[in-house]
């Protein structure tokens, strides 16, 4: 079972389109966990941190279920630029752990 | 302005042939980190030091090694590349191991 596993996407939806990805970690130790973005042949940059609270940032609402062990991102009326690929971050204390990634296109 | 810095951008280098990443930061953070990414995959964590703590991860082969001269800069050495070593190579910063991460723009490395 991989550490941090994520939908494969690729997702396709329209402009305006709600769309949810979904991340499962299998170490219960994780202590902080986060949804980076990345563009196509750029570096990820931090979308947003999760708490078990979950937590609001725009269109962006991340989700953390500690029982499950489930990460979750929302994405509320999608625009073209929200184009990217989106990664599932988990980190041991001493170690990050990436997700393979979900990519989204978003078309008009 | 750039946080973490990364030079050159684009490197080849011929098979066998030692080859020298550099990643700056002017964050002031305690750790950096060196990942390495190829096409469609996450960022593979290589190793990271924590101060002048260095802390390989087990998986990451001998043949790359690091250096943390002081706070601000890191290098990634990697001695006899292989074909297989082409990829992105990415440098971060944090303020500590569970904060969040600042990546750098990233070297694409070319093995010829």
């Amino acid at each position: 079972r991989k550490e941090v596993e994520q939908d494969p996407g690729p997702f396709n939806v329209p402009e305006g389109a709600t769309v949810a990805f979904n991340c499962t970690y299998s170490n219960s130790a994780s202590q902080s966990f986060f949804w980076y973005r990345q563009d196509c042949r750029k570096e990820p940059k931090l979308l947003m941190s999760v708490y078990s609270s979950g937590n609001e940032d725009g269109r962006f609402t991340a989700q953390l279920n500690r029982a499950s062990q489930y990460i979750s991102l929302l994405i509320r009326d999608s625009k073209l630029s929200d184009s990217a690929t989106y990664l599932c971050v988990v980190n041991e204390g001493f170690k990050t752990i990436f997700g393979a990634g979900t990519r989204l296109f978003v078309k008009a | 302005d750039a946080m973490v810095i990364q030079n050159p951008r684009y490197q080849v280098t011929q098979f066998g042939k030692p080859v020298t990443l550099s990643c700056s930061q002017t964050l002031n953070h305690n750790v950096m980190y060196w990942y390495q990414q190829k096409s469609s995959q996450a960022p593979k964590l290589l190793f990271h030091y924590y101060d002048k703590d260095f802390n390989n991860e087990a998986d990451t082969p001998d043949n790359f090694q690091s250096r943390r001269p002081n706070t601000s800069f890191c290098f990634l050495d990697i001695r006899s590349p292989g074909l297989g070593d082409a990829a992105m190579y990415l440098c971060a910063t944090s303020r500590d191991t569970d904060k969040s991460e600042y990546f750098g723009p990233g070297t694409r490395l070319t093995v010829t």
